[in-house]
């Protein structure tokens, strides 16, 4: 069956514009995760979504950084005027329902966004 | 001092060698999980345990929840074990928190 699908899987910006990230996770999947990964780092978390809304946005990194999921399936990560520290590799992961009740927690690809 | 510490962070390995990952954190989990990340790839989960053992085919977790310490075993390994393995404890706020990852290099 189709896995957690992140498009684009590569974005290349200027500094300054504004872009969105998009996370389709796998259908009936409540629990979707943002999280961003540096060049030889583990991944960082940024936002955690049950359904529609957020449980946990204590990772978005400045006020530049917002996710929604109006739906409660696919999910957008916006960041408004990119800077090139925001270059990394932008992972969206998903669960049946919260990870911590046995439920796996399924990965896509990733987005690799570079800011010149 | 980082909340996940995982060791060690770069190992090499002959084929068929025996392999012990550990993982060690300081914060109150619900579980942990193990997952593996091959260069330019996808993570993939391989395991979440909140305590005792679990095996999947040559590869073995193991938790010590009072010692806050988990161990990942790989059994014969092979040059397609090569990847970093990542460990990810999640907090009973269903937060996943990451080590740096350990990059495993198998030679054949």
């Amino acid at each position: 069956g189709a896995g957690v699908s992140q498009t684009p899987s590569n974005k290349v910006t200027e500094k300054g514009k504004y872009v969105e990230l998009r996370c389709d996770p796998i259908s009936g999947h409540t629990a979707l995760y943002w999280y961003r990964q540096s060049l030889g780092q583990g991944p960082e978390f940024l936002i955690y979504f049950q359904g529609t809304g957020a449980a946990d946005d204590s990772g978005l990194p400045n006020d530049r950084f917002f996710a929604v999921r109006p739906e409660g399936s696919v999910s957008t990560l916006k960041i408004q005027r990119t800077e090139r520290g925001d270059s990394a590799v932008y992972l969206c992961a998903s669960s049946l329902s919260p990870y911590s009740y046995n439920s796996p927690l399924h990965f896509g690809n990733g987005t690799r966004l570079t800011v010149t | 001092k980082n909340e996940v510490e995982q060791s060690p962070q770069n190992l090499t390995a002959q084929e068929g060698e025996f392999i012990t990952i550990n993982c060690s954190y300081s914060v109150g989990i619900s579980a942990l999980h193990w997952l593996q990340q091959h260069p330019g790839g996808g993570i993939v989960s391989l395991f979440m345990l909140s305590s005792g053992k679990k095996k999947h085919g040559r590869l073995i977790a193991t938790i010590n929840i009072q010692e806050k310490h988990s161990s990942l075993h790989i059994t014969a390994s092979h040059p397609r074990d090569s990847a970093v393995y990542i460990c990810a404890p999640a907090l009973n706020t269903d937060k996943l928190i990451f080590g740096t990852g350990t990059r495993l290099q198998v030679f054949p």
